[in-house]
């Protein structure tokens, strides 16, 4: 049972390089979500999918693409990454609908673009 | 809108010191309310819950409506408390604050 699992956990880009980050869970969970986490700024919301077949923007969404492949994973894609987008990318399932569920996360993937 | 504040981005006490992370949030409905906590190079995962009005390592929260906060309180920190924490919101989404940096000195 490995929850969620981020792929890969490192990569670095040329500015205008695209890539997708992968995300998978095998919880069973309906919710998925993409943050971005940066000094200072906390954990700011990508994107999210509340359930499979549905995607929405969150907080900072430009520059990014999303895709809920099935109830399992959510890739977040760069078409054309920018220093900007240099940060710790942080996937995270919850249950859904139900009160007070908790956000399961992954481990992680740190993205440089130089 | 919905928004979740952390006004402090670094907190540094003392071993043995009572610590008070703040937490306010702005909903206007009922709010589900969390403290998650990411130790360094792991993964961030749930300390607490407001629903469940418990104490998880020392730790306890309590909701304030009136003041709309929800600050995570200890009375006598560790230094393996040293770690990042995020106050979160949940609605039909997360929202997380900005984080607290804690600090504990020997």
């Amino acid at each position: 049972n490995a929850g969620v699992t981020q792929t890969p956990k490192f990569q670095v880009l040329k500015t205008g390089q695209s890539m997708t980050l992968q995300c998978a869970q095998d919880m069973n969970h309906n919710s998925m979500y993409w943050y971005r986490q940066d000094p200072g700024m906390g954990l700011r919301l990508i994107y999210y999918s509340a359930s499979e077949g549905t995607t929405d923007k969150g907080e900072v969404p430009n520059g990014y693409n999303v895709s809920r492949l099935n109830k399992r994973e959510f890739s977040l894609r760069l078409e054309s990454a920018a220093p900007s987008q240099t940060s710790v990318y942080f996937c995270a399932t919850t249950t859904g609908a139900a009160q007070n569920t908790e956000a399961f996360f992954g481990q992680g993937t740190r993205l440089t673009v130089v | 809108a919905q928004r979740v504040t952390q006004p402090e981005k670094l907190l540094s006490v003392f071993k043995g010191a009572p610590v008070e992370l703040k937490c306010n949030y702005s909903y206007s409905g009922s709010p589900e309310l969390f403290w998650y906590v990411q130790y360094s190079r792991q993964r961030l995962q749930l300390l607490l819950r407001h629903i469940s009005r418990e104490s998880i390592k020392g730790f306890t929260a309590d909701l304030n409506k009136g003041e709309t906060s929800f600050h995570l309180k200890k009375p006598f920190a560790q230094e393996e408390d040293s770690a990042m924490y995020y106050c979160a919101l949940r609605t039909y989404k997360y929202i997380f604050g900005t984080g607290t940096r804690l600090k504990v000195l020997a």
